[in-house]
Order: C-alpha cells, then structure tokens, then sequence
C-alpha cells in the first residue's frame, strides 16, 4: 500500500521566523509531486507541481525542493506572515495515475 | 476563469433521500474528480472522469453515482447514505486526465451530513 507521510502534523510559529516541513512518499515509479494550500473555509489552492529529482520550486516566499530518489519533498516559508496559515498537503502521483495524499501539515502563525 | 464551483455547500439528508451534489469549471480542463475527505485525513479519491468517461472508480460503494453530463459538469448522485458517508465531497479539475503533471483545481466542496 503506497503511503505518503508529511511531518510535522502541525506546527505553530512566529510571525516573521521562517519554518520547513516534510512530504516523504515512495520512490518506485514515482511521477511527480503536488503541494497544495488549503485555508480554512477555503479550496485547496495548487502551489507546485514537481517531476525531476534536484527541482526546486518557489512561489514569493515559498519554495520547494525534490529528492525523488530517497523520497522527499521540502516545503519551505521565508518570513512567516498570518496570512500563510492554512494546511499544507502534498500528493504523490505515480505511473499508474494514481495520486496519493498526505494528511497535511498545519501551519499557525503567531503574531 | 480559474474557478471550480460546487453546490450545494452543505447538505443534510436521511438515509433514505436520493440528491445529488453538483460541480462546474469552466477552464476547459479535461479531467474531473470526486474526492471525500473526513475530518484530519488526507482527501480519498473517489472517482475520475477523463474526457467525460469515468476512469477510474476507486472501489466506492454503489450508493454514490457519478454523472458528467458534458465536459464542463460532473455530478454525484447520492442515494441510501449511511451515517459513516458525512464528509466533505470535494470536486476538482485538471488540464489533462489524471492530473499527470498538471495541478489539480479544487472547488469549496460540499460538506454533507447523513441523519
């Protein structure tokens, strides 16, 4: 059974520090990597959408980074601000189309 | 015109209604899907349309039914729910079928809720 794991679960940090979080899935016929956004009351909003191993991604003051070989993706916030608070989940897509979620890391800022 | 509609946004049914949850984008993607997400879990792909033809079926019970009517529609029809189906029903599109390398457009969803 593919899995993909993100941690941490959830994570509360101040406004103006900047934080990283952790998507790891399965490697083998690996096809790309999915970030999304979603926001409380919100739909989930597409962040990147990452194929090869070494990509690196970046949205303002989010970035994100791929390792396909051992399985992990970095999702990175520059200068926390409120309005980054949301849920961060990412999808693995494999071969065979299939897309397989994380549960999602919560992310609270503190002003 | 980056939006994926759906309505309701929230639905209370008995176990013995029949109604159906409806999804629209018009961005002239040809994929949809239908996602049920529950509460802390990550979203469960529930069916993929691929040029107005179902595609995938990931195992769902006979009591959920997807429709697409044509390319810019996608409808679940819902009958003899149980208590266990409350969650929220998401809709989304992509470009081309199953997502490949194409981000995924989501609507607010439905949060339904089974009496």
């Amino acid at each position: 059974i593919l899995n993909v794991e993100q941690s941490p679960q959830s994570l509360h940090v101040q406004e103006g520090d900047s934080t990283n979080f952790t998507c790891s899935f399965p490697s083998s016929n690996f096809y790309a990597l999915h970030w999304y956004r979603w926001e409380t009351a919100k739909s989930p909003e597409a962040l990147f959408v990452m194929t090869l191993n070494g990509d690196e991604k970046k949205k303002g003051r989010i970035s994100a980074t791929l390792n396909t070989k051992e399985g992990y993706s970095y999702l990175y916030i520059k200068g926390s601000q409120p309005e980054d608070s949301a849920t961060y989940l990412c999808a693995s897509l494999y071969s065979n189309y299939q897309l397989i979620w994380g549960a999602g890391t919560k992310l609270i800022i503190k002003p | 015109d980056t939006e994926v509609t759906q309505t309701p946004k929230h639905l209370v049914m008995g176990m013995t209604n029949k109604k159906s949850l409806k999804c629209e984008q018009h961005m002239g993607h040809r994929a949809m899907y239908w996602y049920k997400q529950k509460a802390k879990k990550p979203p469960e792909l529930m069916f993929v349309y691929s040029y107005e033809k179902l595609s995938i079926n990931e195992s769902v019970p006979s009591r959920f039914s997807p429709e697409c009517p044509n390319s810019s529609l996608l409808n679940l029809h819902l009958h003899a729910l149980q208590p266990e189906d409350s969650a929220l029903y998401l809709c989304a599109s992509s470009q081309e079928p199953a997502g490949g390398a194409y981000e995924q457009y989501f609507g607010p969803g439905t949060r339904l809720t089974v009496t």
